[in-house]
């Protein structure tokens, strides 16, 4: 059974900066079936990459997806104040499965 | 547009059973795959099985088996997930998740978008 673990936990970053989230499978997925989703407080999670690295609809370009195989990354360019929230990755497919997420906080 | 919206919060006690609605709108019901993830107070999410609208073919995750119940009434566009045998651990919001394209045929194979709202469901004596 795969495990996505992500990391770190919580990352404390100010406006401006850059973000990097981390997303690792315990074995090989297919870069065709890893999403990321962010979810703000009292709300459902929104999709943001599929495929790894393709942005949903309306996703702003500072989102960006890139990993293959094991390792899997979220990269936010620069940290707008909307963009500190709960980000999960997700292998999708017959029996979808998320990480534990990360939480962007204002530093 | 797309939209889906879900029944109400409910209130349960151990051992009972609950029935969450997710009433769809703005496309094909028929033409997506849908899914039921649940999210327990500060956790992250669990997936918990898909149902295919068009054929009713269903895919729990084991977690599940046997406790869980996804249907379809394709008159009226809605979804729905039931589960049984409700411990005070089930006390969660659910959410069901169309997935984003309709290309899937005989399995799920795409994310998920868009997310209904969440039913908060309290498991409670």
């Amino acid at each position: 059974e795969i495990v996505l673990t992500q990391s770190p936990g919580t990352l404390s970053l100010s406006p401006g900066e850059r973000a990097t989230l981390s997303c690792r499978a315990s074995q090989s997925v297919s870069s065709s079936y890893l999403a990321w989703y962010q979810q703000k407080p009292g709300q459902a999670p929104r999709l943001l990459i599929y495929g790894a690295s393709s942005r949903a609809t309306g996703i702003p370009d500072r989102f960006s997806g890139s990993g293959s195989g094991t390792d899997f990354t979220l990269t936010i360019s620069r940290l707008e104040p909307e963009d500190f929230a709960v980000y999960y990755c997700q292998q999708y497919g017959s029996s979808p499965l998320f990480g534990g997420g990360t939480k962007v906080e204002i530093k | 547009q797309v939209q889906l919206v879900q029944s109400g919060a409910e209130v349960k006690k151990p051992g009972a059973s609950v029935k969450v609605s997710c009433k769809a709108s703005g496309y094909t019901f028929t033409g997506y795959y849908m899914h039921w993830v649940r999210q327990a107070p500060g956790q992250g999410l669990e997936w918990m099985g898909w149902i295919n609208p068009n054929s009713g073919g269903t895919n729990y995750a084991q977690k599940f088996q046997g406790r869980v119940t996804m249907t379809r009434d394709t008159s009226i566009s809605t979804a729905y997930m039931e589960l049984s045998r409700l411990r005070s651990d089930d006390t969660a919001v659910y959410y069901c998740a169309r997935e984003k394209h309709d290309w899937c045929s005989s399995t799920s194979c795409s994310p998920f978008d868009p997310w209904g709202q969440g039913t908060l469901v309290t498991v409670s004596s």
